[in-house]
């Protein structure tokens, strides 16, 4: 089966734009998650979908992050406008069962805001 | 709310020698933890996984975890280093104290195996 694909593998902006991450989760994977590991730190949850639904969208930083799950397959992760903060690596992870299951991972799409 | 800590971010060794990478966590519910591996320029694969039942656990590549509830410790080892097994290591608690369920990571251990 396909694993979890993300889409860019990297972008580059500058502050101010927008940028908008795709990831195709593992067609029957109902739970999505996205990530985010920011240069030397650690890797931060940042939500979680249940089919198209957001379980759980804590780890959000602020207002200029928009995740969408439409119809409960892939999902998008929109940033705008842009800052210098948001620069690193996202990851997308989904997952048959919560909690106990295993978390499959996309490669990653490595945000530079210039 | 549940935690990971991982004791070390840089661990070296020589190829053939034994690897410990040590975790620790905090949790108010039996937790499941897991060890997550990410080579350089790769997602992060799954090395093993720990979910309740032998505290002996078993993975890929020759690793393996043992989970010591009173010690809240999931120390990942192999008996025998190989140069494949450069790369970073992150020890994962799942987290479903608040009635959701998010993974928790560790800081990762970056491992650097000699020749």
């Amino acid at each position: 089966e396909a694993g979890v694909t993300q889409f860019p593998s990297h972008s580059v902006i500058e502050k101010g734009q927008t940028v908008t991450l795709r990831c195709d989760p593992i067609s029957g994977h109902d739970n999505l998650y996205w990530y985010r590991r920011v240069m030397g730190k650690e890797i931060k949850f940042l939500l979680h979908f249940v089919k198209e639904s957001k379980q759980d969208e804590s780890g959000m930083p602020n207002n200029r992050f928009l995740a969408e799950r439409t119809g409960g397959t892939y999902s998008t992760l929109k940033v705008q406008p842009a800052e210098l903060e948001d620069s690193g690596v996202y990851f997308c992870a989904s997952s048959r069962n919560r909690g106990t299951g295993e978390l499959f991972f996309g490669e990653g799409s490595r945000l530079t805001v210039l | 709310a549940q935690s990971v800590t991982q004791l070390d971010s840089h661990v070296s060794v020589s190829e053939g020698t034994p690897v410990l990478l040590r975790c620790n966590y905090s949790s108010s519910y039996s937790p499941s933890l897991f060890w997550y591996v990410q080579h350089p320029n790769k997602g992060l694969q799954l090395l093993l996984k720990y979910t309740s039942a032998a505290t002996l656990v078993k993975g890929i590549n020759g690793f393996e975890a043992e989970f010591k509830k009173s010690e809240t410790s999931f120390h990942l080892t192999k008996p025998s280093a190989h140069m494949s097994d450069a790369a970073e290591y992150f020890c994962v608690v799942s987290d479903q104290t608040s009635g959701t369920y998010k993974y928790i990571f560790g800081t990762g251990t970056r491992l650097k195996v000699l020749a």
